[in-house]
């Protein structure tokens, strides 16, 4: 079973400007984590938001988490070619030991 | 630099030949993990290890294995392969069992492709 939905599926934007992708859960979370996958290749972590935590920044990215709507965004800021990729969040389930993916969001940044 | 290597990257296989992935790891972590991703789809966990304790997915089908003969090395055997088992195969890893607060450290992933 899936717990994470991330909306939209796909994203194309323009270079240098902002790109807006969000995930809903079905479960309360101890954690949140989104990763990033370039195609054909591993997923790599960006940024783990807990629980108690509302807003988190690192770099052009910007990540928060509402516990009452059971959701979460990540924001990419000034977006460049590079950012092209997959991003999914992840959060546990049924334990803490695991953690279950999202469907992703798959983002194009055109030049 | 520490990292999570998989090898082969690319792997063919025929229909029913068993077939071995590898993945090893310079970090020291104590759980490594096994994700199958399919086209377009989230990776979906397989089976982890925690030391040397297996923790297998509830629907993870018999036909896959496998196996951790110390820290650094993790097989993924698929016995019999069908089509359907044509994905990435993603290994990761995590220092400890506690993965959620923890970030994943993910190798390049193999691509399985059945003949």
């Amino acid at each position: 079973s899936q717990q994470g939905e991330e909306d939209p599926q796909a994203l194309s934007i323009q270079e240098g400007e902002n790109a807006t992708m969000n995930c809903s859960y079905k479960t309360s979370i101890n954690n949140l984590q989104w990763y990033r996958q370039n195609s054909g290749r591993g997923l790599v972590h960006l940024i783990l938001i807990r629980s108690n935590e509302r807003e988190k920044h690192s770099g052009r990215l910007r990540v928060t988490l509402d516990t009452s709507k059971k959701s979460s965004s990540l924001l990419i800021t000034a977006s460049r070619a590079a950012d092209t990729a997959s991003y999914f969040c992840a959060t546990d389930y049924s334990s803490a030991s695991k953690i279950i993916f999202g469907s992703g969001t798959r983002l194009s940044i055109r030049p | 630099d520490a990292m999570v290597i998989q090898n082969p990257r690319y792997q063919v296989t025929q229909f029913g030949k068993p077939v071995t992935l590898s993945c090893s790891q310079t970090l020291n972590h104590n759980v490594m993990y096994w994700y199958q991703q399919k086209s377009s789809q989230a990776p979906k966990l397989l089976f982890h290890y925690y030391d040397k304790d297996f923790n297998n997915e509830a629907d993870t089908p018999d036909n896959f294995q496998s196996r951790r003969p110390n820290t650094s090395f993790c097989f993924l055997d698929i016995r019999s392969p069908g089509l359907g088992d044509a994905a990435m195969y993603l290994c990761a890893t995590s220092r400890d069992l506690f993965g959620s607060n923890q970030p994943q450290h993910f190798g390049d992933g193999t691509r399985l492709s059945i003949l």
